[in-house]
């Protein structure tokens, strides 16, 4: 079951924040979050797995609602070197066992 | 990071031949390896997910007689597309990871062109 990702697009100017969002209607395993250059592999963010989890790194960090139903990556000071493709990737339970799915992705293009 | 080769990276066939894609973790052992398929500009579809030495789980739509998944190690799993169609053509990733509640490392995926 894919994620519900917004928003769509961003253009942002060099040093402005944004907020990308990522949701589900059913409860999740975890949240990953990943950045795709095009032509590239996506590369690992970070990883959330308890509900009302924040983790960062530099100035770059998502949440994880208390429901595990949602989760925020947050953009801050963007640089150009943040431009791409973000994907959240969820994980839900089930009987097969756990699936790693991908949201339809938000592009991400920071301007001077 | 972690380190995951595909190869072929880019590939043509013709139309009812079959290819096979290798995905392999160099420098770690991944219990569960996704198999993914990504048109221009859009999202990963995951196909079918693949543990060491069981069956693979397909996503539903997915034929499992037309994409043949083989996970015979814990460093190699392979994706064969049997019987090609020019609507095969796509952009092949896999990612393969540990175990659960770790990362998953992609690999530089393969652009099938079926001709």
């Amino acid at each position: 079951q894919q994620p519900v990702q917004s928003p769509q697009a961003v253009i942002l100017r060099e040093g402005e924040d944004a907020v990308i969002n990522c949701s589900s209607s059913k409860a999740l395993y975890s949240v990953h979050w990943y950045r795709q250059k095009h032509g590239e592999a996506p590369v690992f963010l970070m990883i959330l797995l308890k509900g009302g989890e924040q983790k960062g790194h530099e100035k770059i960090s998502a949440s994880f609602n208390e429901k595990k139903q949602q989760s925020s990556l947050y953009l801050t000071a963007s640089q150009l070197s943040y431009s791409g493709t973000y994907f959240c990737g969820t994980e839900m339970s089930r009987n097969s066992g756990y699936a790693l799915n991908f949201g339809k992705g938000t592009s991400l293009l920071v301007t001077p | 990071g972690a380190v995951v080769s595909q190869h072929p990276s880019r590939v043509i066939c013709k139309s009812g031949t079959s290819v096979k894609i290798e995905c392999r973790s160099l420098d770690f052992q991944a219990t569960t390896m996704f198999w993914y398929r990504q048109f221009p500009k859009q999202s990963l579809m995951l196909m079918a997910t693949s543990n060491e030495g069981s069956k693979a789980t397909y996503e539903q739509g997915v034929e499992k007689d037309k994409f043949l998944i083989n996970h015979a190690s814990l460093t190699l799993s392979t994706l064969t597309v049997t019987s090609a169609h020019p609507e095969d053509s796509s952009f092949y990733i896999c990612s393969a990871r540990r175990i659960l509640n770790t990362e998953a490392f992609f690999g530089q995926g393969t652009r099938l062109t079926v001709v």
